[in-house]
């Protein structure tokens, strides 16, 4: 079973370009982060929100937690941002949180 | 620097060689957590620690143990190594485990079991 879907999978776009990357989970949540994976492998946590919409530079992300959805969109996106971007809701129970994960959008951004 | 550190980052073993990896944390966090990532399958939780001495399974957790005697530490033991061990693995940690909180990631460990 997935518990989280991410859409799409793959994503080329040229740079400038506004990008959207859907995220739709089935379980409840008590808040859900977006990662970034950069082709070196790390990873770095970019949001972490529980209801409406964070904005981080060129970044912003919403959630709406009555329809289980989130997006992340990148404005004017540049080839820097090309890396994989991870959704992942969590929720805390009595032994703490537990985390889903997405399997990921790649993102490629052409000059 | 607050970050967490991974040793080895690469390491290319033999079936049924124990192996540790290290994991560490200089931000004082409560909560560390170990993830493996598969092509396909996304990242997978393998156990989490809420404290020093408190650890728990998490969704892959057979053929691995854990310890966490001191708060900064979260080392992942493969007693007996195979094949399907074979992945690239991140040890994170956060602030709190009790409550929704970010998370930091160490650079990753790939692991080849031949």
């Amino acid at each position: 079973k997935n518990e989280v879907e991410q859409s799409p999978q793959n994503l080329t776009a040229q740079e400038g370009e506004f990008i959207t990357i859907n995220c739709s989970y089935s379980v409840g949540i008590s808040a859900l982060h977006w990662l970034q994976q950069h082709p070196g492998g790390g990873i770095v946590s970019l949001f972490m929100l529980s209801s409406g919409k964070k904005k981080h530079g060129r970044l912003i992300a919403t959630i709406n937690i009555q329809e289980k959805h989130s997006s992340l969109h990148i404005t004017a996106s540049h080839p820097r941002d090309s890396a994989v971007y991870i959704c992942a809701p969590s929720s805390v129970g009595n032994t703490g949180n537990q985390f889903y994960f997405g399997t990921g959008t790649s993102l490629t951004v052409i000059p | 620097e607050a970050q967490v550190t991974q040793n080895p980052r690469y390491l290319i073993t033999v079936t049924g060689k124990k192996l540790t990896v290290t994991c560490s944390q200089n931000m004082n966090h409560e909560y560390m957590s170990w993830y493996r990532q598969d092509p396909g399958l996304g990242l997978r939780q393998i156990y989490y620690s809420m404290n020093v001495e408190v650890t728990d399974k998490g969704d892959v957790p057979e053929g691995y143990k854990v310890s966490r005697k001191e708060k900064r530490n979260f080392p992942l033991i493969l007693e007996s190594p195979s094949p399907n061990q074979t992945s690239l693995y991140f040890c994170a940690s956060s602030l709190y485990g009790r409550f929704p909180d970010t998370q930091y990631f160490g650079p990753g460990t790939r692991l080849t079991v031949l």
